[in-house]
């Protein structure tokens, strides 16, 4: 099982331009997840999925859109690219809900806004 | 919502001696506690997790301890080697909320 893998890794975007950052799933799990990583603050939610078809809002929703067409795929889209998006990104995916199990997180995407 | 704050925030100790990283979380509601693990340029990943309704658990090295009157809780390393070297995140959930502290960057010296 390859688990959960992001593409890209690494991405300049300038101000205002849009992208879609992948993440896919082997595992069959149906939570998943995204969290960005701000120097010194953690991972904070953006958007998460309890299943196919189903999205929710985290905690910084705010430029970000999500989709999740089917249990393996959960892109990540940013619309209009903002210097405050400049972070790393982590998909993530459990069995039994992040409030309860196991966290897989994947390898992360280093995002840059200029 | 849930806030949860970390300490310290930064951590050095000499190999074979303890490290104590200590988290509170503000709602009572909140009933389970997981600790992740990030090396440099990795993953976060877990490495223990606590429910409710248990007050300590422990696996070899680390133990976690939890209190929940007081609305803290602590992981524990023993006998620390230059591998622990990482940055730490507590989290605390209840439901599909579940929020992470600011990490503490632990340094184990050889």
């Amino acid at each position: 099982n390859a688990g959960v893998t992001q593409t890209p890794k690494f991405r300049i975007l300038k101000i205002g331009q849009s992208m879609t950052l992948q993440c896919t799933q082997d595992m069959n799990h149906n939570y998943m997840y995204w969290y960005r990583q701000d120097p010194g603050m953690g991972l904070k939610l953006i958007y998460y999925s309890v299943g196919a078809g189903i999205t929710d809002k985290g905690e910084v929703p705010n430029g970000y859109n999500v989709s999740r067409s089917t249990t393996e795929d959960f892109p990540l889209r940013l619309e209009l690219a903002a210097p405050s998006q400049t972070s790393v990104y982590f998909c993530a995916s459990s069995r039994q809900g992040h409030a309860t199990g196991e966290l897989f997180f994947g390898e992360g995407s280093r995002l840059t806004v200029l | 919502g849930e806030n949860v704050e970390q300490h310290p925030s930064t951590l050095s100790v000499q190999e074979g001696d303890s490290a104590v990283i200590k988290c509170t979380y503000s709602d009572s509601a909140s009933n389970y506690f997981p600790w992740y693990k990030q090396e440099l340029g990795k993953r976060p990943q877990l490495i223990i997790d606590i429910r409710s309704n248990v007050g300590e658990k422990k696996d070899q090295r680390i133990a976690v301890t939890l209190n929940k009157t007081a609305k803290h809780f602590s992981l524990h390393i023993t006998e620390t080697q230059p591998e622990d070297s990482a940055v730490y995140f507590c989290a605390a959930s209840k439901n599909n909320d579940m929020r992470f502290g600011a990490g503490t960057r632990l340094t184990v010296k050889p």
